[in-house]
């Protein structure tokens, strides 16, 4: 079994849509979250990161966290055709680790 | 902006050959990586290396050697390429919670 698991997609959404892109992990001792997003033929940028259970905004971007879970989530409200890229969530055990990445999630914002 | 650099967008090498990719940061970060990415498998780790002449292996070094003479440049070394090596490979160097990627090096073995 994977540590990270992310569906690969590709996910296909009309504008304004809201996009919900989720990963699950199986050890209960990663600590640190983190959502990175891939332009194609560019390398990965960091979009979001968070530590805690529980939500975090920023503009039309939320990542959740349910660590009873072990389940995360990235939500893209009123999604945009300039949101088409690959989202990878990435997590790690904690300051000093290593990040485990997911398999990454294309996703398509159709005009 | 921090900015990492990598030497070739696209490379094509036959098998056999000794293949080298360069990887370039200015942020006098001392931490540097190399990953390749492979569809559906994500981002998988190399090496890492956390000072200059120091590395470390992650969790697929079989094949690759890396080198770490000066802090900013860290370069990744393919003894004798494969096929099986094909694939897009990625730099990245570490600030204190954030990786800053390169724009990849897609390499194609014959």
């Amino acid at each position: 079994q994977k540590e990270v698991e992310q569906d690969p997609g590709p996910l296909s959404v009309p504008e304004g849509a809201i996009v919900s892109l989720n990963c699950t992990y199986s050890n209960s001792a990663f600590q640190y979250f983190m959502w990175y997003r891939q332009y194609s033929r560019k390398g990965p940028e960091l979009l979001m990161y968070t530590y805690s259970s529980g939500n975090k905004e920023d503009g039309r971007f939320t990542a959740q966290v349910d660590k009873s879970s072990k389940y995360i989530s990235l939500f893209i409200r009123d999604s945009q055709p300039s949101d088409s890229a690959t989202y990878l969530c990435a997590i790690r055990r904690n300051a000093g680790n290593m990040l485990t990445f997911g398999g990454g999630t294309r996703l398509m914002v159709k005009p | 902006d921090v900015k990492v650099t990598q030497s070739s967008r696209y490379l094509v090498k036959r098998t056999g050959e000794k293949v080298f990719l360069e990887c370039v940061q200015d942020m006098d970060h001392e931490n540097m990586f190399w990953y390749r990415q492979d569809p559906g498998l994500g981002l998988r780790l190399i090496y890492f290396s956390y000072d200059v002449k120091m590395k470390e292996k992650g969790d697929i070094p079989e094949g690759y050697s890396v080198s770490r003479e000066k802090k900013e440049r860290f370069s990744l070394i393919l003894e004798s390429a494969s096929t099986n090596q094909t694939s897009m490979y990625l730099c990245a160097s570490r600030a204190a919670r954030e990786q800053f990627f390169g724009p990849g090096t897609r390499l194609t073995v014959l």
